[in-house]
Formats: C-alpha cells, sequence, structure tokens
C-alpha cells in the first residue's frame, strides 16, 4: 500500500532534549510538508521541501530543524530551543506541483514533553 | 495573503439532521479549494475539492459548491451519521504560495444517535 507513515505514534521527551520524529512516504512525491497542530489552532506550517537537499521554513520554524536527504524521508528534529513542543506533529506529501494537486497526511506523531 | 475563515464548532447534531459547516476564504487570483476531515487521533484526510469557480466537490455524501461571487466553500451533509463525527478543515491552495496549504481553524462534528 502506497502512504506516508510516521513513528513513532507517541513520543515522551525531557526538557532539555531534542528528539527526531520520522517520516517516510512510498508516493513518489517530490514535495513534503511538516505541520504542528494545537488543540483550536488549526494547522501551522514548520518546514516543506519541494525536492530534495531543499527545504524552506515555514510559518513557525523556529526551534525546530529538518533534512531532506532522500525523496521518501523527510525528518524532523525538535530542539531543545523550542519553548513549547507538546502538539501533534503531522507530516504531509503532495501529488504534485500544481496548484490543484492533493495534499496526503501521515496519521501523525503526538510529542509530550514531561 | 491567503486566509480561510470557518465556522466555530463545536457543531452537535442528531443523527439524520442537516449538516453546514461555513467557509469563505481570502485569496488573489483562483485558488483550490479542499475540505480535509480528521478522525480523533488521526491525521488528515481528503474529503473533497473544487479548482475552479462553480465546481462541485463531493464524497460520501458530502458536497461542497466553489462560489467566487460570495468567496466561499460550504460544506453540506443532507443527513449525518454518527461515524461522521471529527474534525472538518477547509484550506485553499493559491498562485504564488510555494502551493502550500493555508488551513481554517478547523469546526468540531458530533453527531448524537
Amino acid at each position: 500500500d502506497g502512504g506516508i507513515t510516521q513513528s513513532p505514534k507517541y513520543l515522551f521527551r525531557k526538557e532539555g532534549q531534542n528528539v527526531t520524529l520520522s517520516c517516510e512516504q512510498n508516493l513518489n512525491h517530490d514535495a513534503m510538508y511538516w505541520y504542528r497542530q494545537d488543540p483550536g489552532q488549526g494547522l501551522r506550517l514548520i518546514y516543506y521541501s519541494q525536492i530534495v537537499n531543499d527545504f524552506q521554513k515555514g510559518d513557525i520554524a523556529e526551534g525546530y530543524s529538518v533534512s531532506r536527504e532522500k525523496k521518501e524521508s523527510f525528518p524532523l528534529t525538535v530542539t531543545s530551543a523550542q519553548k513549547n513542543p507538546t502538539a501533534f506533529y503531522l507530516c504531509a506529501s503532495n501529488s504534485g506541483t500544481g496548484i490543484t494537486d492533493t495534499q496526503y497526511f501521515g496519521p501523525g506523531t503526538r510529542l509530550t514533553v514531561l | 495573503g491567503n486566509s480561510v475563515t470557518q465556522m466555530e464548532g463545536p457543531v452537535t447534531l442528531s443523527e439524520e439532521a442537516f449538516l453546514t459547516i461555513n467557509c469563505t476564504y481570502t485569496a488573489t487570483g483562483y485558488p483550490s479549494l479542499f475540505w480535509y476531515v480528521q478522525y480523533p487521533g488521526e491525521g488528515l484526510q481528503l474529503l473533497l475539492k473544487a479548482t475552479k469557480a462553480d465546481d462541485k466537490g463531493s464524497n460520501k455524501g458530502f458536497e461542497a459548491t466553489y462560489r467566487k461571487e460570495t468567496t466561499s466553500f460550504h460544506l453540506e451533509k443532507g443527513s449525518v451519521q454518527v461515524s461522521d463525527s471529527a474534525v472538518y478543515f477547509c484550506a485553499l491552495r493559491g498562485r504564488g504560495s510555494n502551493y502550500k496549504l493555508t488551513f481554517g481553524k478547523g469546526t468540531l462534528l458530533t453527531v448524537n444517535p
């Protein structure tokens, strides 16, 4: 089955630790995205990548970092500089680069900072 | 810039009731419009989309029509089921946006038996 996988589903972290969230897709999509979801705030874009070895900051990139070394993988690192990291994180990819193309989402990772 | 405004929830209905969730947008030119659904603890799934004015997207009994004159894309369903309980997001992708989606804040729908 083609799709987007995120792991782990639940992640707990102590304050001051960096943590990396995994996102893998086998849809052969060029563009990939990371969103953060907080209750009542919708989705906010953290980083996106339209092609391998290239990525851009979204609206709330501070305290996060990404890499895009392979087309199918777009890991997100939540650093200790992120002041309020507890949230639900969603990875997505685009079926194409056109305005009409559909964005597909993974199942999400819930990060809790203890 | 681009923005999406959708009705605030939560919305609570009885099974078989009619559903409307309002969505209006601001964008330059002619964006594509989307409705996504999120079931508890899961990611978002595309429900339907429309890519030009007067297009009607439909899926699973849900419908939405792209109204350029009122910049709206309201979601409707004639008879909701308990299984429709979820959060619904309206979104747009505009030209010159680097193909990013702009989302509304989401509307929680609860359907009671």
